[in-house]
């Protein structure tokens, strides 16, 4: 069974702070790696995308996958409320094309 | 708007009737998915067509669940004498065949089923 693990949260952070948002998996196998922005009653939307060990920066935010650890993060830097949401990690095994999702971390943004 | 579109986005029915879903996928995308999401959890894969083929299907589809993709093009989900623990927002993805395992999913709105 292949599995990814996430804090449940709530992770609560002041406006302006970096929050760290970690996932954990399985499959040694794995090959690709998502983060999932969700707000409440609404779709997963895409923030980033990472397959290579090492740090990936897009704008505000920063994944860093360690396929030795089978770790992977997500930074967001100068967190905004609007930041608040649930952030879902999802993964995909090798040979498949399906994403196994963790059950995601809320994140809370305090002004 | 050129995401991925889903119809209807809210569904309530009661237990044993059937219903049936319909996904779009963005134009040029090869590759659909359908998730189902309850509260509080991550998605759960369901099935996954490359063009008109359904290449793979999770054991969570139970014989109730039925989906096709016959052009290559939009996709229904079918479940056929609704329960009430299928209710569940359900959510459609695509994606365009990329190198390797690097083709990105993209979710549309979803439809919330409510059985009562």
């Amino acid at each position: 069974q292949k599995e990814v693990e996430q804090n449940s949260g709530p992770l609560s952070v002041p406006e302006g702070a970096i929050a760290s948002l970690n996932c954990t998996y399985s499959d040694r196998g794995s090959q690709s790696f998502f983060w999932y922005r969700q707000y409440s009653g609404k779709s997963p939307e895409l923030i980033m995308s990472i397959y290579s060990n090492g740090d990936k920066e897009d704008g505000r935010f920063t994944a860093q996958l360690n396929k030795a650890s089978q770790y992977v993060s997500l930074l967001i830097r100068d967190s905004q409320p609007s930041d608040s949401a649930t952030y879902l990690c999802a993964v995909r095994g090798a040979g498949s094309y399906q994403l196994t999702f963790g059950k995601g971390t809320k994140l809370s943004v305090i002004p | 708007d050129t995401g991925v579109s889903q119809d209807p986005r809210h569904k309530i029915t009661k237990r044993g009737q059937n219903v049936t879903f319909r996904c779009d996928p963005i134009s040029e995308h090869n590759r659909l998915y359908w998730y189902r999401q309850t509260l509080g959890q991550g998605p759960e894969f369901l099935t996954y067509f490359q063009n008109e083929a359904q290449l793979e299907k999770s054991r969570l589809l139970s014989d109730r669940f039925s989906a096709e993709r016959p052009k290559g093009s939009f996709s229904t989900l079918e479940i056929q004498r609704t329960e009430q623990g299928d209710s569940a927002m359900y959510l459609c993805a695509s994606s365009l065949a990329g190198l390797g395992f690097t083709d990105t999913q993209y979710f549309g709105p979803g439809t919330r089923l409510t059985v009562l």
